[in-house]
């Protein structure tokens, strides 16, 4: 298994302004993800950073909005830039270890933005 | 466009009962299916996962069913207790070099009633 912490776990936000939500992992990974859960829905990928190169952004979600940094194998942040009240959402930061039969997904707990 | 469609948005059982959450597929190269129970505050956690080979999966009192000629995969919750009264997500992966990305359908909110 993996132990994903993120911080902040919640927070409310002024518009216009931005957040960077951190996770930490307890070992070493090679790759990590960026979920969005907007309320009562599904999970959204929002991006996936790897170690030492730009993050690979998914359709509808670019980097001036989402600016990603991966500085080491077990740490990442997620910048939410000049938000809006449409950004409020849960984001959740994931990682993949191989399992049994394969390739297991491990959330952290997740940051709960509401911006007003 | 969704390529996991899951079924019902709601359920609610009657403690003792089986839940029943049903998921469709479209993309033929998935080959690994978890399923992840989500509390309210907490992120999603890998309940239990089945590949294509197999029909059938158990693990306590939760089995996935698989059928690939429909794609299509249930996860059966046998003995419902009020504290597996959750959201669960199916998913679905296609497990080759480079492939990353788990799919998710869109939840099912589950309540247990005493």
């Amino acid at each position: 298994s993996a132990v994903i912490s993120q911080k902040p776990s919640r927070d409310i936000c002024q518009r216009g302004t931005s957040l960077t939500i951190q996770c930490q992992v307890d070992s070493q990974v090679t790759m990590m993800f960026w979920y969005r859960q907007q309320p009562g829905q599904s999970l959204t990928l929002i991006a996936t950073a790897n170690q030492g190169s730009e993050a690979t952004y998914e359709s509808g979600f670019v980097i001036d909005k989402f600016p990603i940094s991966r500085p080491n194998l077990t740490f990442s942040t997620l910048t939410v830039s000049n938000m809006s009240p449409e950004d409020s959402s849960i984001y959740l930061c994931s990682v993949s270890r191989g399992g049994v039969i394969g390739t297991e997904a491990f959330f952290g707990q997740g940051t709960r933005l509401t911006v007003v | 466009q969704q390529q996991v469609k899951q079924s019902p948005q709601s359920l609610i059982v009657q403690k003792g009962g089986i839940s029943i959450i049903n998921c469709a597929y479209e993309n033929t190269a998935f080959d690994y299916f978890p399923w992840y129970q989500q509390f309210p505050g907490k992120g999603p956690a890998l309940l239990i996962a089945i590949r294509p080979d197999v029909s059938e999966k158990k693990e306590g009192r939760f089995t996935i069913s698989f059928n690939k000629s429909a794609k299509q995969f249930s996860l059966h919750i046998m003995d419902s207790q009020p504290g597996d009264s959750a959201t669960y997500f199916c998913a679905a992966k296609y497990s080759g070099a480079g492939s990353y990305q788990l799919t998710f359908g869109k939840g099912t909110k589950l309540s247990v009633i005493p």
